[in-house]
């Protein structure tokens, strides 16, 4: 069973139309939850970490959220240059642990 | 000039033949990691390493081997490639003191074994 499921597989929007990405996670005990973005043939960058039940983080037009159970980037109005991939990772509270990737969510805003 | 620097950036290669990818970076990190990517497989990891005298292995380390020559350097090793080998392979780096648990990632290489 995968530790981490990103919904939908890709998900096509048309400019400005708001809508949420899904990760979901099944480790026993969290340190923490991370969101990157991948832009083809690059590697991911960075662009959040999410610790605890309910906290919340901004940038730009995305923000992610975390429950015990998953976690959600929310685009706001998206525009071209927000598609990518988006790759949540999380990794276990021993903290020595490498982070565990989902298999993405390809994301195409048009125009 | 790039942070973490991967070479080869692209390499074919023929099956059976021995394959060296590297790794080197400028942040200064303790922890570096070896991970493979494949459409609809995402990221899975392959060797990581805490530091010079730590080798680790990941979710798929059957067929590779890696050698940390020091801080700053982390090559992937495939002895005998074979087909199922191609991918787009990427190198990554954090820090030990780090609380985000931040992973900095090389521009990738990609590989094919035909």
């Amino acid at each position: 069973e995968d530790q981490v499921t990103q919904s939908p597989e890709a998900l096509r929007l048309q400019e400005g139309e708001s809508s949420s990405l899904n990760c979901s996670y099944t480790v026993s005990g969290l340190r923490g939850l991370f969101w990157y973005r991948q832009d083809p043939g690059k590697g991911p960058e960075f662009l959040f970490t999410l610790y605890s039940a309910g906290e919340e983080k901004e940038k730009e037009r995305l923000k992610a959220t975390l429950t015990k159970k998953e976690s959600f980037l929310h685009i706001t109005a998206p525009k071209p240059e927000d598609s990518a991939t988006y790759l949540c990772a999380v990794q276990e509270d021993s903290g020595n642990t490498p982070l565990v990737f989902g298999k993405g969510t390809r994301l195409s805003v048009i125009a | 000039d790039a942070d973490v620097t991967q070479t080869p950036r692209n390499r074919i290669t023929k099956t059976g033949k021995r394959i060296m990818l590297e790794c080197s970076q400028t942040k200064g990190h303790d922890r570096m990691y070896w991970y493979r990517q494949d459409p609809g497989l995402g990221l899975r990891l392959i060797y990581y390493s805490f530091d010079v005298k730590d080798i680790n292995k990941g979710e798929i380390s059957d067929g590779y081997s890696v050698s940390r020559q020091a801080q700053a350097k982390f090559s992937l090793s495939l002895e005998s490639a074979i087909p199922n080998q191609t991918a787009l392979y990427f190198c990554a780096t954090s820090d030990l003191d780090s609380n985000r648990g931040e992973l900095f990632f090389g521009e990738g290489s990609r590989l094919t074994v035909l």
